[in-house]
């Protein structure tokens, strides 16, 4: 079973552009939660979509975006991209219900110049 | 407000030996608690996981202890082997919101043959 894909592994952006990174969960998961890691912040929660629909949302600002289709598969958008954006950008998936283990990609490196 | 706390940025430990990881949070919403491995640039690798309703899980060389009154955890690692050496993530999912995860900040662990 194939796991959590993400794409591109890493990108170079810089100030004032927008980025849009792209998961793929594992088969049969509904779930797609976003998360950033930073060496300041940790690893911090953006927002999560369950069949299509954002179910949580972190304490980032609006244009941390993201939207998942029909297949599962999610993408999250940053617009406005600002050099405290740099970060680790990790996707998890899970089947969808409470108290289920997350499963990670290997995550996306956004370089913010 | 940090919710999860690891206050132990680093650990030692000789080959053979138990390794102890300890995490504390604030939030009693919280009824769900995960332990996750991770390498630099890499997405985090599910360990263990224990629910609210428990005090303890095992899996292997892996154990969950979970004190609710004390609002604590720890993660028993025994025997600690060199390839166990990586950061561990102490992670919690607030009530009925099961793809967001809080995170603690990490413990680095080096198991030294």
């Amino acid at each position: 079973k194939a796991g959590v894909t993400q794409t591109p592994r890493y990108l170079i952006k810089t100030r004032g552009q927008q980025v849009t990174l792209s998961c793929s969960p594992i088969s049969g998961h509904r779930s797609v939660s976003w998360y950033q890691q930073t060496p300041g912040q940790g690893l911090q929660f953006l927002f999560e979509y369950f069949s299509e629909t954002q179910r949580n949302k972190g304490n980032f600002p609006g244009r941390f975006s993201g939207r998942q289709f029909s297949n599962s598969r999610s993408e999250m958008n940053v617009s406005t991209l600002e050099l405290g954006d740099s970060a680790l950008y990790l996707c998890a998936s899970h089947r969808g219900s409470t108290n289920e283990k997350l499963f990670f990609g290997s995550g996306t490196q956004l370089s913010v110049l | 407000d940090q919710q999860v706390k690891q206050n132990s940025p680093s650990l030692s430990v000789q080959e053979g030996r138990i390794s102890i990881l300890n995490c504390d949070y604030t939030n009693s919403m919280f009824d769900y608690f995960l332990w996750y491995k991770k390498y630099p640039a890499e997405g985090p690798t599910f360990l263990i996981s224990i629910s609210s309703i428990k005090d303890k899980n095992e899996d292997g060389r892996f154990t969950v202890f979970l004190n609710k009154s004390a609002k604590h955890l720890s993660l028993h690692i025994v025997p600690s082997q060199p390839g166990d050496s990586a950061v561990y993530f102490c992670a919690a999912s607030p009530y009925n919101q099961g793809g967001k995860l809080i995170f603690g900040q990490g413990t680095e662990l080096s198991v030294k043959p």
